[in-house]
């Protein structure tokens, strides 16, 4: 799975609730990255970090947060004020941006909220 | 804004035929253009890749061909099985250093035995 381990593979929460999604990788690399993918499209980039404790915003950022605290995790919290949370969630990593350009993918979180 | 179009949505083909994808984009900027496969319910997985100082590169049953001038690259597999029924994704990636893809919208590729 890329090198990346996500957790867990489904998940289900009520709506108004926030919920954390867990990526962890053992390569070493600097950049992590998060993903949405909603059925019939592709993926869209929520966040991304380079280093520890560093992160950015993508094209889908609002009602994202994100924490870099560690170099191997990088964790994706949806909260309550992401109106479509819904969706498959899809954390990559890189060697180094600029460096290795491939991006790798875990397995995926597949997060549906009613 | 779609900056990579991605074509057809879908694409049925009978075993040992060639299945053919092309993407289209816009933003001259992109320096990497990499292709995914991806079955139901995992992760994408990285097929093959290009940059554009070459056009064509071969990675056993898959090729990518890519025209600068007209700013298109496409996949091809060549005889293909039922085992390679996915679903493929072109992206591209602007150089700088945070290296983000952006995605084409995704080929559902079935191969019939």
């Amino acid at each position: 799975d890329g090198g990346i381990t996500q957790s867990p593979k489904y998940l289900f929460r009520k709506e108004g609730q926030n919920v954390t999604l867990s990526c962890e990788q053992n390569l070493n690399h600097d950049a992590m990255y998060w993903y949405r993918q909603d059925p019939g499209q592709g993926l869209r980039l929520i966040y991304y970090s380079q280093i520890v404790n560093d992160f950015q915003k993508g094209d889908i950022a609002e009602g994202y947060s994100v924490s870099r605290e560690k170099k191997e995790s990088f964790p994706l919290t949806v909260t309550s004020a992401q109106k479509n949370p819904t969706a498959f969630y899809l954390c990559a990593r890189s060697i180094q941006p600029g460096q290795g350009s491939e991006q790798y993918f875990g397995p995926g979180t597949r997060l549906t909220v009613t | 804004q779609q900056q990579v179009k991605q074509s057809p949505q879908s694409l049925i083909v009978q075993k040992g035929g060639i299945s053919i994808i092309n993407c289209a984009y816009e933003n001259t900027a992109f320096d990497y253009f990499p292709w995914y496969q991806q079955f139901p319910g995992k992760g994408p997985a990285l097929l093959i890749a290009i940059r554009p100082d070459v056009s064509e590169k071969k990675e056993g049953r898959f090729t990518i061909s890519f025209n600068k001038s007209a700013k298109q690259f496409s996949l091809h597999i060549m005889d293909s099985q039922p085992g390679d029924s996915a679903t493929y994704f072109c992206a591209a990636q602007k150089g700088g250093s945070a290296r983000q893809l952006t995605f084409g919208s995704g080929t559902q590729l079935t191969v019939l035995p």
